[in-house]
């Protein structure tokens, strides 16, 4: 069955840097694009970006562009974030989520989510 | 970016009864990529709908989605006791793929 999970967050001060990572099983990781969506406490979700299954395209929401890359790694069946500059308002759960093999994809499998509190 | 307006904000119903909610999106959704999802307190959403009316595997037929370009809805015909969560809508035709603030289903 497919499974997602997150790791990598916690608590890190405003302009430190953090990397998310999402492990993946149960499907056939590189055939597939790859999302991160957040939530912050008791609000609603925001998609945050997309890679592409062959990882040459990524998208970003304008909030966080120039900060966060998108990256993974097929051959360790793994997605990435990675977070610089963070700022209060990032903080959240961050949910890895499946596309389909187009970038412009629902999202039928969610990991448990990992969550980022930005504070000094 | 296309902004989706979730309506009611909160829908106050009882087992049984049939709920409609509204997503408007500022602007057409390309192919009717928009989606719908459920979402219970400390769990990650759920999928329910694609492609504005195609129920996701596993989903009821109690669920169902309509609609097109800017309008569209999702009904859920008998209330059970499990259905009472926040729903979102998503629209994945173009980058940004937003969501909408979404609609909490409250039990009455």
């Amino acid at each position: 069955q497919v499974q997602l999970v997150e790791s990598g967050g916690g608590v890190v001060q405003p302009g430190r840097s953090l990397r998310l990572s999402c492990a993946a099983s149960g499907f056939s990781f590189s055939g597939y694009a790859m999302h991160w969506v957040r939530q912050a406490p008791g609000k609603g979700l925001e998609w945050v970006a997309v890679i592409s299954s062959d990882g040459s395209n990524e998208y970003y929401t304008d909030s966080v562009k120039g900060r966060f890359t998108i990256s993974r790694d097929n051959s360790k069946n793994t997605l990435y974030l990675q977070m610089d500059s963070l700022r209060p308002e990032d903080t959240a759960m961050f949910y890895c989520a499946r596309g389909s093999p187009s970038t412009a994809s629902y999202f039928q499998y969610w990991g448990q989510g990992t969550l980022i509190t930005v504070s000094s | 970016e296309i902004v989706l307006t979730q309506s009611p904000g909160t829908l106050s119903l009882s087992p049984g009864e049939r709920a409609t909610l509204s997503c408007r999106a500022s602007q057409s959704v390309s192919s009717n990529y928009l989606a719908w999802y459920q979402q219970k307190p400390g769990q990650a959403p759920r999928l329910l709908i694609y492609g504005a009316s195609n129920r996701a595997t596993g989903i009821p037929d109690r669920f169902s989605g309509s609609g097109s370009g800017t309008d569209f809805t999702l009904t859920i015909s008998r209330l059970e006791p499990e259905d009472f969560a926040v729903y979102y809508c998503q629209q994945y035709g173009g980058s940004p793929y937003t969501f909408g603030q979404g609609a909490k289903l409250e039990i009455k």
